[in-house]
């Protein structure tokens, strides 16, 4: 079975500064990964995913993700945050369940406070 | 385009009774669906997977006959927890996938939070 980790549960910043969320998984086959956003009294809002290809990914509002096949992570990045950028961000991990539903595993959460 | 709704956003009831949750996609047909839980500082746990149609799939630990899953169509999935107990109460959130095909991204409800006195 899959799992995954994230290793913050909350990191604080100021605007501008720079953000950099640990993700690691452990699945010894082929996975698809995605980060998810939670902007608070929201729902979950898929942020990037990756399937193939370019293991850099970019995401929507500035935020991208490197897929790191031999250290099983999918870091979150973004080189300058905004006061808007606080929310709660997952990690997921999508592998074949077997039972051909792609069923998704989530890590804990990050919950990111900007700071004005 | 691809919302999915989920009703009621927080319900209170007494322990004993039985609470069903909705979960609709309502700009797009979800061959399948996905229950989750989430307790306070954990991540979501996967309870079970329904297919359109079919018997629901349920994840080691779930009870079935404590959540019990309905997906009688394309647009709509309940969960129903049975006989709800205050252990019970946490937030449970559900999504949808157009197909099962794991190119397809997840669409999430907005939640639902039970709390079981």
């Amino acid at each position: 079975a899959q799992s995954v980790s994230q290793h913050n549960h909350h990191v604080i910043l100021s605007e501008a500064a720079s953000l950099e969320l640990g993700c690691n998984y452990s699945y010894g086959g082929t996975v698809n990964l995605f980060w998810y956003v939670q902007y608070p009294g929201q729902h979950l809002q898929l942020l990037l995913k990756y399937f193939s290809g370019d293991p850099l990914v970019k995401g929507i509002k500035g935020f991208e993700a490197e897929f790191i096949k031999s250290k099983f992570s999918f870091n979150l990045r973004k080189p300058s945050v905004q006061w808007s950028d606080t929310a709660e961000y997952f990690c997921a991990v999508n592998a074949n369940s077997g039972a051909g539903s792609y069923q998704l595993t989530f890590g804990k959460g990050t919950k990111l406070s900007v700071i004005p | 385009g691809a919302v999915v709704s989920q009703h009621p956003s927080w319900v209170i009831c007494k322990s004993g009774t039985s609470v069903k949750i909705e979960c609709r996609s309502l700009d797009f047909q979800a061959t399948t669906m996905f229950w989750y839980r989430q307790f306070p500082k954990q991540s979501l746990m996967l309870m079970a997977t329904s297919n359109e149609g079919s018997k629901a799939t349920y994840e080691q630990g779930v009870e079935k006959d404590k959540f019990l899953i309905n997906h009688a169509s394309l647009t709509l999935s309940t969960l129903t927890v049975t006989s709800a107990h205050p252990e019970d109460s946490s937030f449970y959130i559900c999504s949808a996938k157009l197909t099962p095909d794991s190119n397809q991204p997840q669409h999430f409800g907005d939640g639902t939070r039970l709390s079981i006195l």
